[in-house]
């Protein structure tokens, strides 16, 4: 069972900074199958990147995703107003799925 | 455009039953594989159960096998997820979300709130 940790727990920040969110894996991850879902409080997550660097349909271009293996990363160029939030990063590559455990980013 | 909506959550007392269901529409539902994902309050996302899109083939997370069990109906267009001996730890958020042909969720309901408590 892969295990997905992310780092930090809380990242404070000021819009227009840059934010760097990491994710590792306790395995490597199966043909890069990870995915990073923005979640805003009591909604449903939103899928921002798969594949660990395909960005989904209709995200901004300040959202970026890379990495390969063990170790990726979403980062998010300048921060928008709507993008303070929960960020998941999410591996769909071997049974079970599993998450990390999320990484919030919040107003400075 | 593709909708998933959740139902039936509520709150049940600890050992009881309770059923989900999500209703699909927008897209060919025989197509897709469907999961069901929890969120506890305040805690992150837990992979639940996958159902194959022909209903074939199941699986669940260990902490829930043998007291759940997901199923389809693909005349309704819906998935079930049928919970049994629940606990107070399986209180959560729990989500619908579609797999694609790429095998990522790219899309998710609202979620249904159940609250285990006597």
């Amino acid at each position: 069972e892969i295990v997905l940790t992310q780092s930090p727990g809380t990242l404070s920040l000021s819009p227009g900074e840059r934010a760097t969110l990491s994710c590792r894996a306790s395995q490597s991850v199966s043909s890069n199958h990870l995915a990073w879902y923005q979640q805003k409080a009591g909604q449903a997550p939103r899928l921002l990147i798969h594949g660990a660097s395909s960005r989904a349909t209709g995200i901004p271009d300040r959202f970026s995703g890379s990495g390969s293996g063990t170790d990726f990363t979403l980062t998010i160029s300048r921060l928008e107003p709507e993008d303070f939030a929960v960020y998941y990063c999410h591996q769909y590559g071997r049974s079970p799925r599993a998450f990390g455990q999320g990484t919030k980013v919040e107003i400075k | 455009q593709v909708q998933l909506v959740e139902s039936g959550g509520g709150l049940v007392q600890p050992g009881r039953s309770l059923r989900l269901s999500c209703a699909a529409s927008g897209f060919s539902f025989t197509t897709y594989p469907l999961h069901w994902v929890r969120q506890a309050p305040g805690k992150g996302l837990e992979w639940v159960a996958v159902v194959s899109y022909d209903g074939r083939n199941e699986y669940y997370a260990d902490f829930v096998k043998g007291r759940f069990t997901i199923s389809r109906d693909n005349s309704r267009d819906t998935v079930y997820l049928q919970m049994s001996s629940l606990r107070p730890e399986d209180t959560a958020v729990y989500f619908c979300a579609r797999e694609n042909d790429f095998y990522f969720f790219d899309y998710w309901g609202q979620g249904t709130l159940v609250t285990v408590s006597s």
